[in-house]
């Protein structure tokens, strides 16, 4: 059983150029969430969604769009990056709503230069 | 406003010690975990307790709603256990989202 799982786990990017960064989970749950961790900041949560075909913003979207076609899928996007969004990002899952049990995929950290 | 505190925020022990790890929060909660972050960066859930206590082998957790404090006790550390442990409440106030400590960071020793 995979759980969640992220692509790719490691990326530099240059400023101003885009990318996407996929999360997988085989556990069949509804809601699913993305995280910036950096250095003295704790995680903070950037997008989020209830459902298939719903996102809705979390702490720290600007920059940031998601998407969720799939139930099991949730992309990051980022359409022109910015040296402030470097950081290791997670994805998380959870089978209910704010009350469900978290689970982390294993991070993606992204440099921008 | 919403709050969440950890303390301390380091600690260094050597192995075999015991230790006790606090998470202090402002108001009602719904939801409260325990992560640990290991050196390689990865989250493993600890325990799910909004309330209540709960062991798994030589960890445990009490969560004390009304008094608005968790505690999680490691007991006969191991250097495995370093790292980052991380508590995330979640507020039915705040829409329930999770808000994150900001973690205490765990050395220990052989």
């Amino acid at each position: 059983n995979a759980g969640v799982t992220q692509t790719p786990k490691f990326r530099v990017l240059k400023t101003g150029q885009s990318m996407t960064l996929l999360c997988a989970q085989d556990m069949n749950h509804e809601y699913m969430y993305w995280y910036r961790q950096d250095p003295g900041m704790g995680l903070r949560l950037i997008h989020y969604s209830v459902g298939e075909g719903t996102t809705a913003k979390g702490e720290v979207p600007d920059g940031y769009n998601v998407s969720r076609l799939k139930k099991q899928n949730f992309l990051l996007g980022l359409e022109s990056a910015a040296p402030s969004q470097t950081s290791v990002y997670f994805c998380a899952s959870s089978y209910d709503s704010w009350t469900g049990e978290l689970f982390f995929g294993e991070g993606s950290r992204l440099t921008v230069l | 406003g919403i709050q969440v505190e950890q303390s301390p925020p380091d600690l260094i022990l050597q192995e075999g010690a015991n230790s006790t790890l606090r998470c202090n929060f402002s108001d009602s909660v719904n939801n409260l975990q325990w992560f640990h972050q290991n050196p390689w960066g990865q989250l493993i859930n600890l325990f799910y307790i909004p309330s209540g206590t709960k062991q798994n082998g030589r960890l445990s957790a009490t969560t004390v709603a009304t008094e608005r404090y968790s505690l999680l006790y490691i007991s006969s550390s191991q250097t495995t256990d370093s790292g980052v442990y991380f508590c995330a409440v979640g507020f039915p106030s705040n829409t329930g989202k999770l808000i994150f400590g900001q973690g205490t960071t765990l050395q220990v020793k052989p």
